[in-house]
């Protein structure tokens, strides 16, 4: 397994951008396709999309094309994921995940964003 | 897209009991099913992947079971610590990797 560590809470207003970080331990960064997935408050899991870490290819769920940036920074190990035109529904918690064998293996901790006026 | 409906959506269950969860694709999707269990502010936590395969360091009283479009995670003798939420995943349908709805395993 890997060790993900994600970027703190952010508060943004409605229309606003975010974008949240996922930084990798250890030396596998661009071995394995890595995900976003995202939790509204007392909901189930959401998948967003992937990025893979090597290629930077992408692929996003639809319901977020258009509004929604993977990117990564393969110096420092670090994944970012961007979200734009907030709403009070992309209040959330969001986590990034490694792809092994299948599966989401690893997970960072979550990043809380709170949108609000 | 493949949808994936768990049953029962909130279990009832005591210390030292056997529970079972249901995973029901709306498509065959061969063994590619992972399960996750996720407790209250923690990220989820793999326990099964390939339908059947327990993951590193998961106790083996978590067990999963199915191919094809329905698939089964059983816990034997419930332990305090497994009261939690219970999710599926299907890795079939690429790129899109939905989850199921969850399952809330209360004491």
């Amino acid at each position: 397994q890997v060790q993900l560590v994600q970027s703190e809470t952010e508060v943004k207003k409605p229309g606003a951008s975010v974008k949240v970080s996922c930084k990798a331990s250890g030396n596998t960064f661009t071995g394995f396709f890595m995900h976003w997935v995202r939790q509204a408050p007392g909901q189930g899991l959401e998948w967003m999309g992937w990025i893979n870490p090597k290629s930077g290819g992408t692929h996003y769920a639809q319901k977020f094309q258009g509004r929604v940036t993977m990117t990564r920074d393969t110096s420092i190990s670090t994944l970012y994921m961007e979200l734009s035109r907030l709403t009070s529904d992309d209040t959330a918690v969001y986590f990034c995940a490694r792809e092994v064998r299948s599966s989401f293996d690893s997970w960072g901790q979550g990043t809380l964003l709170t949108v609000t006026s | 897209d493949i949808q994936l409906t768990q049953s029962p959506s909130f279990l009832s269950a005591s210390v030292g009991d056997r529970v079972t969860i249901t995973c029901r694709a709306s498509q065959v999707i061969s063994t590619s099913l992972a399960w996750y269990q996720q407790k209250p502010g923690k990220a989820p936590k793999l326990l099964i992947y390939a339908a059947s395969t327990l993951q590193s360091g998961v106790p083996s009283r978590f067990s999963g079971s199915g191919s094809g479009a329905e698939f089964t995670l059983t816990i034997n003798s419930l332990l305090p610590e497994d009261f939690a939420t219970y999710y599926c995943q299907q890795f079939h349908s690429y790129p899109r990797y939905s989850f199921g709805q969850g399952t809330k395993l209360e004491i």
